[in-house]
């Protein structure tokens, strides 16, 4: 299977500390990204890193990319309460349109 | 632009039953996804469209499954005859250019 594994596969924390979810996958790839998914609904699409960047941030979201290890993570800084959700990476492999996803990581934020 | 628009956003049906979901995905994109989601599997996918050809149905789990794309704006996945197996959440997506995917609020469907 070319799915990817995210770990942890669950992760509970407080309000106001950071979140840091990792993702390892199997294939070279064009780009990774990450999605969230709040209980019941579709994914929604947070942030997109090509194969040839190695960080990118965007707000309170930061992803690194390591494709020497086929590797990447996100982290999301100063957590609320409203950030609970799944937490899914994506890769776009190269020759290929469409995305592999990964397990996802559970991530509850207590009030 | 109002989104992936799926439809219906529940279906109860009873074993044996014909069941279509329906996905309109956003304007102007060339590339439409189906996904199944359940506890037990994850997020899998089902079938692919390129400017509404199919191009990796490899996921279809069998040939109760079919899918199609008659125009850019339309498209349908068809399970007949329906197993409880099947109960799951069908999501519908689409892709334009740069290639990030926007889904659908997806369609629960219950099988009894």
């Amino acid at each position: 299977s070319q799915q990817g594994e995210e770990d942890p596969q669950a992760l509970s924390i407080q309000e106001g500390e950071n979140a840091t979810m990792n993702c390892s996958y199997k294939t070279s790839i064009n780009n990774l990204q990450w999605y969230r998914q709040n209980s019941g609904r579709g994914l929604v699409h947070l942030i997109l890193i090509r194969s040839n960047e190695r960080e990118k941030h965007s707000g309170r979201l930061r992803v690194t990319l390591d494709t020497s290890k086929k590797s990447s993570s996100l982290l999301i800084t100063a957590s609320r309460a409203a950030d609970t959700a799944s937490y899914f990476c994506a890769t776009d492999a190269l020759g290929f349109q469409k995305l592999v996803f990964g397990t996802g990581t559970r991530l509850l934020v207590s009030p | 632009d109002a989104g992936v628009i799926q439809s219906p956003r529940h279906e109860v049906t009873e074993m044996g039953q014909e069941v279509t979901l329906r996905c309109k995905p956003i304007s102007g994109h060339n590339s439409l996804f189906w996904y199944r989601q359940t506890m037990m599997r994850g997020l899998e996918l089902l079938i692919y469209f390129n400017n509404n050809v199919p191009i990796d149905d490899s996921g279809m789990p069998e040939d109760r499954f079919s899918a199609k794309m008659p125009n850019a704006s339309f498209s349908t996945l068809k399970i007949q005859p329906s197993e409880p197996r099947d109960s799951a959440v069908y999501f519908c997506a689409s892709r334009g250019e740069p290639p990030e995917q926007y889904f659908g609020p997806g369609t629960r469907l219950t099988v009894t």
